[in-house]
């Protein structure tokens, strides 16, 4: 089975540039996650969809940072413009989860940007 | 509130000694309790996960962890460590928060490195 899709893998950017980063959740899961993990602060998460809905974007850095989820199978976390300070690795990942904690959380591999 | 606290950022061992991570959390329900590994360059995986039933849970790769009520406590051990268990190790618990959803919150995460 496909697990969770991410891309682009690797993006190296200029300052001040736009970034889109996409991700396609496993098929049949109804909770999206973004998670941000530097060295310095570890692994946030950014924002948490469910059923298409963002429910907590408590962890979105400032306006610079959007996300979008116009389907169950697309998400899209824009940086608009970009600051060296936004180098991190970004996952997706996807769930059940719902109301139901117990359901695991699927992680994709990770989208690893550099901003120059 | 529901939080994770990972004891030891860096852990060592030696090739084919006893691996033990610590985790602790903070629930107040019964909690769901997870713990992740992440291989150098890639995203999260599971290790195993505690949602009922027996305490001591089997996971990949021959880890376990026991979950303890009366300690709060679920920490990750394998009896013999193998060069390729050099990851970092993520615990996390499952939470309910507004609105009824569950996310995920982590710990910090233990580096474990083995030696020949």
């Amino acid at each position: 089975d496909a697990g969770v899709i991410q891309s682009p893998r690797h993006e190296v950017t200029e300052m001040g540039q736009e970034v889109t980063l996409r991700c396609k959740p496993i098929s049949g899961h109804n909770s999206l996650f973004w998670y941000r993990q530097t060295m310095m602060r570890g692994l946030e998460l950014l924002i948490y969809f469910n059923n298409n809905v963002p429910i907590d974007d408590s962890g979105m850095p400032e306006d610079r940072f959007s996300a979008k989820m116009p389907n169950a199978s697309f998400s899209t976390l824009k940086i608009q413009p970009s600051e060296p300070r936004d180098s991190a690795v970004y996952f997706c990942a996807s769930s059940s989860l719902g109301e139901y904690g117990g359901n695991t959380i699927y992680f994709g591999e990770g989208s690893w940007l550099t901003v120059v | 509130a529901q939080s994770v606290t990972q004891l030891g950022s860096h852990v060592s061992v030696s090739e084919g000694a006893l691996v033990l991570l610590r985790c602790n959390y903070s629930s107040s329900v019964p909690p769901y309790l997870f713990w992740y590994v992440q291989y150098p360059n890639q995203g999260l995986q599971l290790l195993l996960k505690y949602t009922t039933g027996a305490t001591l849970v089997k996971g990949i790769n021959g880890f376990e962890a026991e979950f303890k009520k009366s300690e709060t406590s679920f920490h990750l051990t394998k009896p013999s460590a193998h060069m390729s268990d050099a990851a970092e190790y993520f615990c996390a618990v499952s939470g309910v928060f507004s609105g009824g959803y569950n996310k995920l919150i982590f710990g910090a995460g233990t580096r474990l490195a083995v030696h020949p």
